[in-house]
Order: structure tokens, then C-alpha cells, then sequence
């Protein structure tokens, strides 16, 4: 079975200051895993992604993960916040076998606020 | 690449009233997906499709909610009658290759905003 939990509902930074924000994912598969972002009123853009290459996956806007598979961890992080980043994070993971794309599993989000 | 293309943006109807929302995948994409955003439930799939066909639509709510997808480039969402639990938001997204859980990426639409009142 496949799950993945975003560690913070809610995470509130300073400008200028380093971002972490945690997911962890439980997949029998080797998976694959993805990091969107939500803009208010706005769709999903893809960050990142890791699928199976180089466990440190850089994204844009300066966003980078990295793929503990001992911590089956995908945590998101950048080394200075900016008020634009202000938005909501999602954490997928997908089993990365085929099959049926319901079983592409979504984060709850984390919502990131940036204080000036 | 003009991305997913969602309408419309936003809209307001009364409950009862049939609501439809439509969806341009981006060109050459095989997997067409419809899912619905709601502050208690998050992310739900809805249907997906593949090559137009509609592969697993265990998601949809119940009958009142119906999607086709009569070719590559068009898919339509309705709800009829709509009820007020249906407010939300409603993406539609595609991918290629062999879809988002084989890792490709799934490329989302900016929403359709539903409020029923």
C-alpha cells in the first residue's frame, strides 16, 4: 500500500530564512515522488521531481528534495525564503510500476507562509 | 505550450441547475484527468482517461456527475442536478507517456471554481 504524509499542515518562515518542509511516503514499489506547488487561485506547478536518478532533485525557483530511501523521506527545502514562495506545497508519490493512475497519491499540503 | 486549458474559471449557479466544465489537455497527451479540490477532502480523482477511453471512474461522486472526452483535444465535466456539497474546484490535468505513475509528469489546468448556491 501506498501513503504520504506531510509532517506540517502549516509552516511560517522570515524572509531571507531556510525552508523545510517534510513528507514522508510508504510505497511497496520503488516510487516515484514529486513536489507541486499551489499559488492561490491558481493549478498545481511542478517544483521537482525524483524518479529513481540522482537522489538530490534541484527544481525551480531554487527548490531542491532529496530521496532518503532509509527515512522513506522527500523533503522539500530552500536555503532563503522569498514572499513569492508564499503558497501551498503538495508531496506525491506515485508507484511508479504503470497501473492505474488512481494510484498517484496526494499530500494533504502544507501551506507556507513568508513573513517580510 | 498553451498548458491545460480549463473553462470556465469561475462560476455561480443555483442548485438544481446543470453545470458544465470543460477541458483542452495539452496536444499530444494520452491521460486526461478530472479531479476535485475541497478544503476537507483535498485532492480527489474523479475519472481519468486514456486514448479518450475512460479507464476508472470509481471516483465520481454518484450519478449526478458524468465526463466524456469525444477526442484527443476536449473533456467535459457535468453535474446535473448540482447540489451545494458540489462547491469546489475542479482540475483537469493531463500527461503522456505511460502517465504519472510510471513518473511522468501530470501537467494541471488553473481550476474551475464552483460555487452552488
Amino acid at each position: 500500500a501506498q501513503s504520504v504524509t506531510q509532517l506540517d499542515s502549516h509552516v511560517s518562515v522570515s524572509e531571507g530564512t531556510p525552508v523545510l518542509l517534510r513528507c514522508n511516503y510508504s510505497s511497496s514499489y520503488s516510487p516515484s515522488l514529486f513536489w507541486y506547488v499551489q499559488h492561490p487561485n491558481k493549478g498545481l506547478q511542478l517544483l521537482l521531481k525524483y524518479t529513481s536518478a540522482a537522489t538530490l532533485v534541484k527544481g525551480i525557483n531554487g527548490f531542491e528534495a532529496e530521496f532518503k530511501k532509509s527515512e522513506t523521506s522527500f523533503h522539500l527545502t530552500k536555503p532563503s525564503a522569498h514572499m513569492s514562495d508564499a503558497a501551498e506545497y503538495f508531496c506525491v508519490v506515485s508507484p511508479n510500476y504503470g497501473g492505474s493512475q488512481g494510484n498517484l497519491i496526494f499530500g494533504k499540503g502544507t501551506k507556507l507562509s513568508v513573513k517580510p | 505550450d498553451a498548458g491545460v486549458i480549463q473553462s470556465p474559471r469561475h462560476e455561480v449557479t443555483e442548485m438544481g441547475q446543470e453545470v458544465t466544465l470543460r477541458c483542452k489537455p495539452i496536444s499530444g497527451h494520452d491521460y486526461l484527468f478530472w479531479y476535485r479540490q475541497t478544503m476537507m477532502r483535498g485532492l480527489e480523482l474523479l475519472i481519468y482517461f486514456n486514448n479518450n477511453v475512460p479507464i476508472d471512474d470509481s471516483g465520481m461522486p454518484e450519478d449526478r456527475f458524468s465526463a466524456k472526452m469525444p477526442n484527443a483535444s476536449f473533456s467535459t465535466l457535468k453535474i446535473q442536478p448540482s447540489e451545494p456539497r458540489d462547491s469546489a474546484v475542479y482540475f483537469c490535468a493531463s500527461s503522456s507517456g505511460q502517465g504519472p505513475t510510471s513518473g511522468n509528469t501530470i501537467y494541471f489546468g488553473e481550476g474551475s471554481w464552483l460555487t452552488v448556491v
